[in-house]
């Protein structure tokens, strides 16, 4: 089955900790993106990656970083410097190369941080 | 950058009934695509249409690129069509946007029984 993943569902962290979340994809996409949305709220867009080892800011990506080591892959890390990380974190994926050239998006992880 | 309106923010219908969502968005766009967002999260892809119209079984979707606007139907609604409805749009101005996705603030969409 080709799709998107990302774990865990739930997260829960204490202030000040740094925490990763993980993105998967086998739909063989060039570019993925990651998005934040908070309650009643649109999805706002973090960071996102073109290709292998490349990846630029999005609208909120202070307090987030990112890696792009595999085309599979594209985690997140929200760092203890981000002041509200408290979201529902979702990652998403498509292809540039060929057509269908819409997004599909992961499960998404819900993230507390107390 | 570009903006995305989304009409209206609320609506509430008895099963069988009919709606239209309306998108607005300020510039002109590559990609507009529709999406329902399920009790769960999910954000289940209805429609890619940066122009013209296509049909799903009881969804539809018509885009009026140069008039900047994008309408949804829904006919004989379900109790399992409720849920949150994004438009979100890639933005044309500027050259390359890399894909990505402006979204609306939604129209949350509750059908009863």
């Amino acid at each position: 089955d080709g799709g998107i993943t990302q774990s865990p569902k739930y997260l829960f962290r204490k202030e000040g900790q740094n925490v990763t979340l993980s993105c998967e994809q086998n739909l063989n996409h060039d570019a993925m993106y990651w998005y934040r949305q908070d309650p009643g709220q649109g999805l706002r867009l973090i960071y996102y990656s073109q290709i292998v080892n490349d990846f630029q800011k999005g609208d909120i990506a202070e307090g987030y970083s990112v890696s792009r080591e595999k085309k599979e892959s594209f985690p997140l890390t929200v760092t203890s410097a981000q002041k509200n990380p408290t979201a529902f974190y979702l990652c998403a994926s498509r292809s540039y190369r060929q057509p269908p050239y819409e997004q599909y998006f992961g499960p998404g992880t819900r993230l507390t941080v107390t | 950058g570009i903006q995305v309106e989304q009409s209206p923010p609320d609506l509430i219908l008895q099963e069988g009934a009919n709606s239209t969502l309306r998108c607005n968005f300020s510039d002109s766009v590559n990609n507009l695509q529709w999406f329902h967002q399920n009790p769960w999260g999910q954000l289940i892809n209805l429609f890619y249409i940066p122009s013209g119209t296509k049909q799903n079984g009881r969804l539809s979707a018509t885009t009026v690129a140069t008039e900047r606007y994008s309408l949804l139907y829904i006919s004989s609604s379900q109790t399992t069509d409720s849920g949150v409805y994004f438009c979100a749009v890639v933005g044309a101005a500027g050259g390359t946007s890399y894909g990505k996705l402006t979204f609306g603030q939604g129209t949350i969409l509750t059908v009863h029984p």
